[in-house]
């Protein structure tokens, strides 16, 4: 399968714990996005990269939020000092690229936090 | 900024045909999408319509766009149990082509 993977599937940890989360996008897809669920909502965006590169990052990514994408290849999105609201289902996505049907979003089959 | 309504709840009888309802605020949007979520699954891509076309058909899937009204369906023909699940309507725009989605129409088939 070459689908987008996430890891773990599931995270239980106490509020104040520090979180990391890794996205591994289809092969060759530039852009990677993240987005997160909570109950009853659709996702909503968080950050996307092109490449390597952090291009947009919404408000809804506070200070304690960081994604990273090294080489261009996997994501991390950590979160520090966790609370009991950021308990939520990350999604990550990867598109081939951008314009002329290239933006389609694919998507992983997410990491579910519980904070305690 | 962008906004996307559905419709909570569906329920149908196997065998007929379901029809989800979508508008949207953003005209400038390029494509429109429908995502299926299966319970503690990711979204599975069902399929997309491009903002210059008002029909596309797929198998059992039809997706009518009406862009004067802002407004997209999804309709799944003989419509099966394991179509169960929750549907997500998405449009996607500017550079930056991040979805902005729905809350999701919750689809329940009864035998």
């Amino acid at each position: 399968d070459t689908g987008v993977s996430q890891d773990p599937r599931h995270k239980i940890t106490k509020r104040g714990q520090n979180v990391t989360f890794r996205c591994d996008p289809i092969s060759e897809h530039n852009r990677l996005y993240w987005y997160r669920q909570t109950l009853g909502q659709g996702p909503e965006f968080l950050t996307y990269f092109q490449n390597e590169a952090q291009l947009e990052k919404s408000r809804l990514l506070s200070d304690r939020f960081s994604a990273e994408r090294p080489k261009g290849s996997f994501s991390t999105l950590e979160i520090q000092r966790t609370e009991q609201g950021d308990s939520a289902m990350y999604l990550c996505a990867s598109s081939l690229g951008a314009g002329w049907g290239q933006e389609t979003q694919y998507f992983g089959p997410g990491t579910r936090l519980l904070v305690l | 900024g962008e906004d996307v309504e559905q419709s909570l709840f569906l329920s149908v009888r196997e065998g007929d045909s379901s029809v989800i309802n979508c508008t949207y605020t953003d005209s400038s949007s390029t494509y429109l999408y429908w995502y299926k979520q299966e319970p503690g699954a990711g979204l599975q891509l069902l399929t997309y319509i491009f903002s210059n076309m008002d029909m596309k058909q797929d198998q059992r899937l039809t997706v009518l766009l009406n862009k004067k009204d802002k407004h997209l369906s999804l309709r799944i023909a003989d419509t099966q149990t394991g179509d169960s699940a929750i549907y997500f309507c998405a449009e996607s725009g500017g550079s930056n082509y991040k979805l902005t989605f729905g809350k999701g129409t919750l689809l329940t088939v009864n035998p």
